[in-house]
């Protein structure tokens, strides 16, 4: 099956600092990636889709300009957590749909962020 | 809608059992629903999916079961094992974006 990375696994930064986490997708090209942020013990909510080459759209109430997304690549997303807060702590999960798979996405492994 | 309803919260089956968690939904424009697994601190694995004209489909120990009219659908685990322990999301999705919109979640424990 297609394989999606992330790096890194996990991540503890101190409070008004950018955290960058990258997706990869590692045996496929992604015409498509999303990026979602789970809490414990909750579902996964979508924060935005990013698209190769062109900017991302985020979900309502997804500050743009806090969590910064790039898809620079048919393999590759950042997500860029700006002035990192601790309510940011949040385990974030990317996905990626690519191009002949129709409705398949393959997610990634999950970064664990935590902001003290 | 937009909402995918999943239930129940959390289930606890002993070895052997046959866990059956149930998701509905509103929004006739969805035209895939998957399952996945998660275990804690990994990504969710899809499991299984399958698409509205479809009522059943198996693959190994898990069943879909989809009906169409009550815009609900079911997963179904066979010979349940402690190794299915997880937390299990329903999903679907629609339009050309592909965006899933998940289910709340099932925390399933079987018990040896």
């Amino acid at each position: 099956g297609a394989v999606v990375s992330q790096h890194p696994s996990w991540v503890i930064c101190k409070s008004g600092t950018s955290v960058k986490i990258e997706c990869r997708s590692l045996d496929f090209q992604a015409t498509t990636m999303f990026w979602y942020r789970q809490f414990p013990k909750q579902s996964l909510m979508l924060m935005a889709t990013s698209n190769e080459g062109s900017k991302a759209t985020y979900e309502q109430g997804v500050e743009k300009d806090k969590f910064l997304i790039n898809h620079a690549s048919l393999t590759l997303s950042t997500l860029t957590v700006t002035s990192a807060h601790p309510e940011d702590s949040s385990f974030y999960i990317c996905s990626a749909l690519g191009l002949l798979m129709i409705d398949e996405q393959f997610f990634g492994p999950g970064t664990r962020l935590t902001v003290l | 809608q937009q909402q995918v309803k999943q239930s129940p919260q959390s289930l606890i089956v002993q070895k052997g059992g046959i866990p059956i968690i149930n998701c509905a939904y509103e929004n006739t424009a969805f035209d895939y629903f998957p399952w996945y697994q998660q275990f804690p601190g990994k990504g969710p694995a899809l499991l299984i999916a399958i698409r509205p004209d479809v009522s059943e489909k198996k693959e190994g120990r898990f069943t879909i079961s989809f009906n169409k009219s009550a815009k609900q659908f079911s997963l179904h685990i066979m010979d349940s094992q402690p190794g299915d322990s997880a937390t299990y999301f329903c999903a679907a999705t629609s339009g050309s974006a592909r965006q899933l919109t998940f289910g709340s979640g099932t925390q399933l424990t079987v018990l040896p």
